[in-house]
């Protein structure tokens, strides 16, 4: 049973430039979260999807950022107009959303703006 | 605001020895504790995790104290190895609503053979 895959690893973008990172969860999870570490910190939550619904965006930045987590395929995190402020490792978790809240963390893209 | 607060930001042990880490939280509604382990370049993974019901859970080497009127809670990792290092972070949530994690700081621990 494979788990949470994220794509790319490493992400390196010029300012203004679009970045897209792509999360699969766990096979069987419904659940997905986002989240962001910036060097020397904590994870900070960004944004909760289940299938086909945003349940909880509240950590994710008014302007520029967006997700999805469409019917079929990966959830999508899209970030626009990519500022140096952006750079930081995004991580992405799945959970069946059953019971415990035991959510599984994929290896993460690093984002580089240069 | 951190609502997850994690002590210490680094620590330094002897191969055998008992390695501490303790958080402190605010927010009275967080029923689930979980202590996930971080490699370098890889993604966070959960180690242990507690309920407020309980004051202790041990698994392996790894122990969870809680203290739900003081509102902290420790990990112990007992007869320390050099494979224990790593960064830890604890974390917080409320089971039911979104069960977004907040998470402290992170400890590295380093374990000096």
């Amino acid at each position: 049973n494979a788990g949470v895959m994220q794509n790319p690893r490493h992400l390196v973008r010029r300012r203004g430039q679009e970045a897209r990172l792509r999360c699969s969860p766990m096979k069987g999870h419904s659940h997905v979260y986002w989240y962001r570490q910036l060097p020397e910190e904590g994870l900070k939550f960004m944004v909760y999807l289940q299938k086909e619904n945003i349940i909880d965006e509240s950590g994710m930045p008014k302007e520029r950022f967006s997700a999805e987590f469409p019917k079929e395929g990966p959830s999508i995190l899209r970030i626009q107009q990519v500022v140096r402020g952006d750079s930081a490792a995004y991580f992405c978790a799945s959970s069946p959303g059953e019971g415990f809240n035991i959510q599984y963390f994929g290896a993460g893209t690093r984002l580089s703006v240069l | 605001q951190q609502q997850v607060k994690q002590s210490p930001q680094s620590l330094i042990v002897q191969k055998g020895g008992i390695s501490i880490i303790n958080c402190a939280y605010e927010n009275t509604a967080f029923d689930y504790f979980p202590w996930y382990q971080q490699f370098p370049g890889k993604g966070p993974a959960l180690l242990i995790a507690i309920r407020p019901d309980v004051s202790e859970k041990k698994e392996g080497r790894f122990t969870i104290s809680f203290n739900k009127s003081a509102k902290q809670f420790s990990l112990h990792i007992m007869d320390s190895q050099p494979g224990d290092s790593a960064t830890y972070f604890c974390a917080a949530t409320t089971q039911g609503g979104s069960e977004k994690l907040v998470f402290g700081k992170g400890t590295k621990l380093t374990v000096n053979p």
